[in-house]
């Protein structure tokens, strides 16, 4: 069954510090991974696409990580700032038909404390 | 900055009426879809279209149903709305590269008493 795990559920760190929030996925055959940022009371936004050729790769103080053949992802944030706080949802589309299909993972809500 | 845009905003309604969430976008893009998303869960796709006069149902079982006379427009209706459709409803479209990248507007929270 295709899946995405995210972990941890929520989690909350002080300004400035960094974090790592994680992704598992059991989705086959594997296209893309994509992190969004989803703001309260807005929709999501995407950060970042991962294909299967890529490793990492930065958008400012965000940088992603993928590793195919384990099938996890991470969204590694540096000194975080307020306006980090968010929910962060980790989506992976499948090669499975022509049409493709997304996969939701249920998103870490991250909190960032003054 | 993503040009699409839904409206209401939020919506309180009592059970048995009729409604329209409305969604437009102003990027041309032909791929649109609708999402259910409640608190802590995964969004859930519930009707998609790939152009004009082209309309499908998606994973999660709904009895809304959807139109795209345009392409800009895509409108989302219940005919009798039930508790059980409170829940925050996003509309999304996608170009045509191929790599599945989403523009959401902000969402319609909808509760029905």
């Amino acid at each position: 069954k295709n899946q995405v795990e995210q972990s941890p559920q929520s989690l909350i760190i002080l300004e400035g510090k960094n974090c790592t929030l994680q992704c598992n996925y059991t989705v086959s055959p594997f296209s893309n991974l994509r992190w969004y940022k989803q703001d309260t009371g807005r929709g999501p936004v995407s950060l970042t696409i991962m294909t299967f050729s890529e490793n990492t790769k930065s958008n400012g103080r965000y940088t992603a990580t993928l590793d195919a053949d384990t099938k996890q992802s991470s969204l590694h944030i540096t000194a975080s700032q307020l306006s980090d706080s968010a929910s962060y949802i980790c989506v992976v589309s499948d090669r499975g038909s022509t049409l493709g299909r997304l996969y939701f993972g249920r998103g870490t809500q991250l909190t960032v404390w003054p | 900055e993503a040009d699409i845009y839904q409206t209401p905003r939020y919506l309180v309604i009592g059970t048995g009426k009729k409604i329209t969430l409305e969604c437009s976008q102003t990027m041309g893009h032909d791929k649109m879809y609708w999402y259910q998303q409640d608190p802590g869960m995964e969004l859930h796709l519930i009707h998609y279209s790939y152009g004009v006069n082209s309309t499908e149902k998606g994973d999660l079982s709904s009895e809304s149903t959807v139109s795209r006379i345009r392409t800009e427009h895509f409108p989302l209706t219940l005919e009798s709305a039930r508790p059980s459709h409170t829940s925050q409803y996003l509309c999304a479209s996608s170009d045509e590269t191929g790599d599945e990248k989403l523009f959401f507007g902000s969402g319609t929270q909808l509760s029905v008493l």
